[in-house]
C-alpha cells in the first residue's frame, strides 16, 4: 500500500528564515501529489499540487514544491516565512491505481517566531 | 470558504451513544470523503462515496457507517461511541469525473467529544 512520510514533526523558525519541509512517498507508479495547510482552528486548504509537467510547482502564498521522481520526494519550500505561516502542513499522495482515496502524511507543525 | 458544509460544528455526547454527522459537498462535486483527525492518529481516511456508491474504504471501524444520498449530501454514523472516538471529523469533496489529480476541498469539520 502507498504511504507518505514527512521528515519533521515540528519545525520552529524565525521570521524571514527559509523553509523546507520534506515529504517522501512509497509507490512506484504514477502519482498525484499535494500539499495542504491547516491554520490553527481551521480546515485543510490546498497549497499546491503536482500531476504532470514541470516538476517545480508554485502554489499560493509564495510556496513552491519540487517533485523528484527518482527520490520519491515532494518537498515544500518557501524562501522567507512569516508569522502567519504558523500552521500544520500535510503532504498527500493520490496514486492512480489505488482509486480515488488520498493518503496523507502525518503532518509537520510549523511555528514561526516573530 | 471551501463550499463544503458540515453540521454540527460541535457535538458532545456520552459513551455508548450514537451520533450522525452531516456533510454537503461543493455544488457539482460527486465524491465525498470522510476523515478522522486526532492528536495521536493524525489525519485518517475513513471512507469515500462517489455518486451514491461506496468507492473506497480506509481505516473505518465497524461501528461507523456512512452513506451518500441522491442529493449528494453524506452522513457519517458513529455508534457505540467510546472515549477514543473523540476527534475532529472532516468531510471533503472533489469533482472526480475520472480525474484523480483533482484536489479535495475540505469542510470546517465536526468536533466530537465523547464523555
Amino acid at each position: 500500500a502507498q504511504s507518505v512520510s514527512q521528515h519533521n514533526h515540528h519545525v520552529i523558525l524565525s521570521e524571514a528564515a527559509s523553509l523546507e519541509l520534506g515529504c517522501n512517498y512509497s509507490y512506484g507508479g504514477t502519482v498525484n501529489l499535494f500539499w495542504y495547510v491547516q491554520y490553527p482552528g481551521q480546515h485543510l486548504q490546498l497549497l499546491l499540487k503536482y500531476f504532470s509537467g514541470d516538476p517545480l510547482v508554485k502554489g499560493i502564498k509564495g510556496f513552491e514544491a519540487e517533485f523528484i521522481k527518482s527520490k520519491f520526494s515532494f518537498n515544500l519550500r518557501k524562501p522567507s516565512v512569516q508569522w502567519s505561516d504558523t500552521a500544520e502542513y500535510f503532504c498527500a499522495v493520490n496514486a492512480d491505481n489505488y482509486g480515488q482515496n488520498f493518503v496523507f502524511g502525518p503532518g509537520t507543525r510549523l511555528s514561526v517566531l516573530p | 470558504d471551501s463550499g463544503v458544509t458540515q453540521t454540527p460544528k460541535h457535538l458532545i455526547t456520552a459513551t455508548g451513544q450514537r451520533v450522525t454527522l452531516r456533510c454537503s459537498p461543493r455544488s457539482g462535486d460527486l465524491s465525498v470523503y470522510w476523515y478522522q483527525q486526532s492528536l495521536d492518529q493524525g489525519l485518517q481516511f475513513l471512507i469515500q462515496y462517489y455518486n451514491g456508491e461506496e468507492r473506497a474504504k480506509g481505516n473505518i471501524l465497524e461501528r461507523f457507517s456512512a452513506q451518500q444520498f441522491p442529493d449528494l449530501h453524506s452522513e457519517l454514523n458513529l455508534s457505540s461511541l467510546e472515549l477514543g472516538d473523540s476527534a475532529l471529523y472532516f468531510c471533503a469533496s472533489s469533482d472526480l469525473a475520472g480525474r484523480s489529480y483533482n484536489e479535495q476541498f475540505f469542510g470546517p469539520g465536526t468536533r466530537l467529544t465523547v464523555l
